[in-house]
């Protein structure tokens, strides 16, 4: 256990809905980060927040979006879901600056 | 701007010999750094090592090491003595310490060990 906190493991859902995902970091860390892996794109950045606040933005679509709550845990919330949005997400956390994050076990989203 | 290359997509080796998985990074920065990442067929993400671009010795750890040159912009992984246990993906990853830390991975490696 990494002792970051991913929920739901599978979610399976229609095109044209909305999910919440949410990740709990590990005690103590005030970053939270998320990354999206399909199988074309990799390992792709989406979003970061540093104790409640926006800190940096990858290439995150305007249908994505996100926060951090006073407790630090995170949610990435994903509207208007196509096909492609099918992908493992993850949510990551890290204690200080550039030491290297800690990752969950991730969210499989499947979109049918 | 940042980037991360993992030219080898797919590497098949038989159980016991050594291989290497290549990384070479593009930055502006002279700050930064560099990160091994491994993920398992299970798909959870698990941290091997993080270097910063002022520390270039090279680093062993049981059976895995590390060669970071800067000269060539490359940071590559070897195992020795391989292990089926090893098959995995495995990425590289650059983070660049003046703008923030978020980290961008390479493609990743696919490395099957063969029994």
């Amino acid at each position: 256990d990494s002792g970051v906190t991913q929920t739901p493991k599978h979610l399976i859902t229609a095109t044209g809905q909305r999910v919440t995902l949410r990740c709990s970091p590990r005690s103590g860390d005030l970053s939270v980060y998320w990354y999206q892996q399909s199988l074309d794109q990799g390992l792709q950045f989406l979003i970061q927040y540093y104790n409640g606040e926006e800190r940096a933005k990858g290439n995150i679509l305007e249908r994505f979006s996100a926060q951090q709550f006073p407790d630090l845990h995170s949610e990435l919330n994903l509207s208007s879901l196509e096909l492609g949005d099918s992908a493992l997400y993850f949510c990551a956390s890290s204690a200080y600056y550039n030491y290297g994050y800690t990752f969950g076990s991730g969210t499989r989203l499947t979109v049918v | 701007a940042q980037k991360v290359t993992q030219a080898q997509t797919e590497i098949s080796v038989v159980e016991k010999e050594d291989v290497t998985l290549d990384c070479v990074y593009e930055t502006r920065d002279t700050t930064y750094y560099l990160f091994w990442y491994k993920q398992p067929p299970s798909g959870e993400l698990v941290f091997l090592i993080r270097r910063n671009s002022f520390d270039e010795q090279n680093e062993i750890s049981g059976r895995y090491s590390w060669n970071f040159q800067k000269s060539t912009s490359s940071f590559n992984f070897t195992i020795t003595a391989s292990q089926v246990v090893d098959s995995a993906v495995y990425f590289c990853a650059l983070s660049e310490v003046d703008r923030d830390d978020k980290i961008i991975f390479g493609k990743g490696t696919r490395l099957h060990i063969l029994p």
